[in-house]
């Protein structure tokens, strides 16, 4: 089946210490998403790639930052995790930008 | 500045019981409306997606209508099921990207 696929589940970091969360996926689909959603709150939009094209959120901390090397494959990196960055990080592909969005199952991110 | 609310936060409602989500936006210049599932710590499932030409989305039990000039959109579900538990948000696409709502939590008693 076609899907987005998020490792790792969970990720357990120590406070300032590079973590790098990964992104998959088989749709083929242009467009590529990370989001940040902290407990209860709206899932917020932190940056997309549409093909190779970046597209940084204003209000994105520069500790965060991303890789697409190819179509199929997104990272996530945190250069210098600190508490507040405890969150659930979802992942999601459309085909274009404004179609529908298929997300990942999330990675739980834990700060010590 | 795009702002989208989902009002009630959280809903309790007996097996079999029709009923009515509501997500409500302050710019009615939308892309398109989307609605997601979302259960405890797992990513979000795409439900209904309505363009902004469209006034309504029907899948299964679920029916997605859309009111772009009064800001309004509402999400159906028929003869509820204690499966049907979990968070429910909408999102609005604007210029570029997706806001969405905070959602509804949604308790179905068996």
């Amino acid at each position: 089946d076609a899907m987005v696929i998020q490792n790792p589940r969970y990720q357990v970091t120590q406070f300032g210490k590079p973590v790098t969360l990964s992104c998959s996926q088989t749709l083929n689909h242009n467009v590529m998403y990370w989001y940040q959603q902290k407990s209860s709150q709206a899932p917020k939009l932190l940056f997309h790639y549409y093909d190779k094209d970046f597209n940084n959120e204003a209000d994105t901390p520069d500790n965060f930052q991303s890789r697409r090397p190819n179509t199929s494959f997104c990272f996530l990196d945190i250069r210098s995790p600190g508490l507040g960055d405890a969150a659930m990080y979802l992942c999601a592909t459309s085909r274009d930008e404004g179609d529908e969005q298929f997300f990942g199952p999330g990675t739980r991110l834990t700060v010590l | 500045k795009q702002e989208v609310t989902q009002i009630p936060a959280a809903l309790s409602v007996p097996e079999g019981e029709n009923l009515v989500l509501n997500c409500s936006f302050t710019d009615s210049a939308i892309y398109n409306l989307q609605w997601f599932r979302q259960d405890p710590g797992k990513g979000l499932t795409s439900l209904l997606l309505i363009q902004s030409s469209q006034r309504e989305q029907t899948s299964g039990r679920l029916n997605a209508s859309l009111d772009k000039s009064s800001g309004r959109s509402t999400l159906y579900i028929a003869a509820s099921q204690p499966g049907d538990s979990a968070t429910y948000l909408c999102a609005v696409k604007g210029t570029y990207k997706y806001i969405f709502g905070t959602g509804t939590r949604l308790k179905v008693l068996a």
